[in-house]
């Protein structure tokens, strides 16, 4: 079975600067999408980012981008310039293709310092 | 357009006792997802839903049940509730099974088992 592994349980950042939350995954497939999800507070899961292992130009999205290193199996999210609402927990989930079931990390609590 | 909705959103029970819990997805989705989130284990995938037909399952016991109606709403079934069956379930739905897109997730149900 897929694993997503996150290792950092909890992260720091100071306001304004900048931050990278790891990921890596254990797959045998070739083409695979990743996700990077955001749990505010408030618990409603949104999107971050997301990205087509088919794709070798890393996926930004304003403020947060990723690196992915496919060979590696990893796929790490950096957020700049960090704001107070970025807060929360964030999930890197994998999917192996249409149809197939989501596998998600146990998650980084990201706390935000004004 | 409402967002995902999950009802009741908090509820207490105690061993033996049985729970459903229910999920509206986004209207025009028609793909629905269960997951379960506890601290420390992430989110555990639970079973997928579309067009009222089970098309993927997690590795739960038979106590964890789930249907789809005609209208693509979803409830899900713990039946012989454990003490470690407390956990924030979670609903998340799509536009299709089988679509690589994200999935938009409900604030979730808080189940406490006493």
């Amino acid at each position: 079975a897929q694993t997503v592994t996150q290792s950092q349980p909890e992260m720091s950042v100071q306001e304004a600067e900048t931050v990278t939350l790891s990921c890596t995954y254990d797959t045998s497939e070739s083409d695979y999408y990743l996700f990077w999800y955001k749990q505010p507070p408030s618990r409603q899961m949104i999107l971050v980012i997301r990205q087509e292992a088919y794709k070798q130009q890393n996926a930004t999205e304003n403020r947060f981008s990723v690196n992915f290193q496919k060979a590696a199996k990893s796929f790490s999210l950096k957020i700049s310039d960090s704001q107070l609402g970025d807060a929360a927990m964030y999930f890197c989930a994998y999917r192996s293709g249409p149809g197939n079931q989501f596998y998600f990390g146990t998650g980084t609590s990201l706390t935000v310092i004004p | 357009k409402a967002g995902v909705t999950q009802t009741p959103r908090y509820l207490i029970k105690t061993r033996g006792q049985q729970v459903t819990l229910s999920c509206s997805p986004i209207s025009g989705h028609r793909s629905v997802s269960w997951y379960q989130q506890t601290p420390g284990q992430g989110l555990q995938f639970l079973f997928e839903y579309f067009s009222e037909t089970q098309r993927n399952k997690g590795n739960f016991p038979g106590r964890f049940s789930g249907r789809q109606f005609s209208n693509s709403r979803s409830e899900m079934n713990v039946s012989t509730l454990e003490l470690g069956d407390s956990a924030l379930y979670l609903c998340a739905s799509s536009l299709r099974w089988g679509s690589p897109g994200e999935l938009f997730f409900g604030e979730g149900s808080r189940l406490t088992v006493l």
